[in-house]
């Protein structure tokens, strides 16, 4: 299986803040990389796939980037909704396994 | 509106045996491979299992391999997971999720979720 690590595993940031959340695979995936935000008590929420695509309705202030092994996440402007775990996944091999997740929330 | 909406968790014993539902709407659901995912009390998420949009493909999560078994009825737009045996840590939010494009031949990821179904697994 194809593992997946993730940095940090939580972060606190200021509204208005840049956001970087970092997320590594354990083998070459080239570009196979979904990213997911999950709110308290929801369901997750695809946001990026592809490593840089934006899902349809999904704000300009989430961006994704990377291939190989080595992917970042970043949220240009941090606002009081984006509260919430990232996760990225990968879907090279199965299975598509899941990062352990980033928490972020408001200093 | 496309949405999906699991159903049949519940409180179980370990060694027990419960079938959850995934009712589809919205979409052309046979032109759609479907998952199972779940996430423990206060951990991350765990991918479970795997179906192609005719059926005629599975795939299982190690952890579950020989103990769950996922099915569909494309007549009812509806998605199943019979669980066996099950044990403690299987105790989870399963949630039912759309694979990103129609007709993938592998996961593509997930686009569209369900709301969770809650399983307990106690004496």
């Amino acid at each position: 299986d194809i593992q997946m690590t993730q940095s940090p595993s939580s972060l606190s940031a200021s509204v208005g803040d840049r956001v970087t959340i970092t997320c590594q695979a354990s083998q070459d995936i080239s570009n196979y990389l979904n990213w997911y935000q999950q709110k308290p008590g929801k369901a997750p929420k695809l946001l990026i796939y592809d490593a840089s695509n934006l899902e349809t309705g999904v704000p300009s202030r989430f961006s994704g980037s990377g291939s190989g092994t080595d992917f970042t996440f970043t949220i240009s402007s941090l606002q009081p909704e984006d509260i919430a775990t990232y996760y990225c996944q990968q879907y090279d091999n199965l299975p598509p396994l899941f990062g352990p997740g980033t928490k972020v929330d408001i200093k | 509106e496309v949405q999906l909406v699991e159903s049949g968790g519940g409180l179980v014993q370990p060694g027990g045996s419960l079938r959850l539902s995934c009712a589809a709407s919205g979409f052309t659901f046979s032109s759609y491979a479907m998952h199972w995912v779940r996430q423990a009390p206060g951990k991350g998420l765990e991918y479970v299992s795997a179906i192609s949009s005719n059926g005629g493909s599975t795939y299982y999560a190690n952890s579950v391999k020989g103990r769950f078994t996922i099915s569909r009825d494309n007549s009812k737009n509806t998605l199943y997971l019979q669980m066996g045996s099950l044990r403690a840590e299987d105790m989870a939010v399963y949630y039912c999720a759309r694979d990103r494009l129609p007709y993938s031949s592998s996961p593509l990821g997930m686009d569209v979720w369900g709301q969770g179904t809650t399983v307990t697994v106690s004496s």
